[in-house]
């Protein structure tokens, strides 16, 4: 099947720093990627929906200028987590859509970010 | 608006059957997911349902009702390693899943 890859898989950072997570599609051609944070005994929380090439579509309470999405080509979104905090602190997980099949989504491994 | 309801938490035993619900309302719909996550883990689908009925793969069956906004999974002969929580997410008009808080499955033997 599908594979989604993200990296890296686990990253601890300083309060203040900031951290890029790269998603990436490995056998298909992903025109909209997906960025979802999971907090401890929640579900997932949609943050923002990204289209190769055009500007990231961010949820209502999601601040675009602290997470910059990046989908700069068909197989690969950035997320950057700018001036982190340990609120930020979160699993961060990717999911792509094939660009044939818009009722497929693939998810990435996940992301845990954790800011001391 | 756009809403999920599935129960918190539910409890079976090896080896029995046991069934989450899922009730949506959603803007549109293109479909109605089960997906699976482990703790630490992400979700790994499970099944897909965009007509009514039942459909089975090994274990799992899952069922949808588009008239009655409903959906089920159905787990049979449970064993310890299905101890995760299901998502259950409806996809809307606009192609974005719409996410259930999940069930968290705990299997005691």
């Amino acid at each position: 099947g599908a594979v989604v890859s993200q990296h890296p898989s686990r990253v601890i950072c300083k309060s203040g720093t900031s951290v890029k997570i790269e998603c990436r599609s490995l056998d298909f051609q992903a025109t909209t990627m997906f960025w979802y944070r999971q907090f401890p005994k929640q579900s997932l929380m949609l943050m923002a929906t990204s289209n190769e090439g055009s500007k990231a579509t961010y949820e209502q309470g999601v601040e675009k200028d602290k997470f910059l999405i990046n989908h700069a080509s068909l197989t690969l979104s950035t997320l950057t987590v700018t001036s982190a905090h340990p609120e930020d602190s979160s699993f961060y997980i990717c999911s792509a859509r094939d660009g044939a099949s818009r009722e497929t989504q693939y998810f990435g491994p996940g992301t845990r970010l954790l800011v001391l | 608006g756009q809403n999920i309801d599935q129960p918190t938490e539910m409890t079976a035993t090896e080896g029995a059957i046991v069934q989450i619900n899922c009730t949506y309302q959603t803007s549109g719909f293109n479909g109605l997911f089960w997906y699976q996550q482990h703790a630490g883990e992400a979700p790994t689908f499970l099944s897909y349902n965009v007509l009514d009925g039942l459909e089975e793969k090994g274990r799992f069956s899952s069922f949808l009702s588009r008239s009655k906004g409903y959906s089920y999974l159905l787990l049979k002969e449970l064993q310890m390693k299905d101890s995760a929580s299901y998502l259950c997410a409806s996809m809307d008009s606009n192609y974005q899943l719409i996410w259930g808080a999940g069930t968290k499955l705990i299997i005691k033997p």
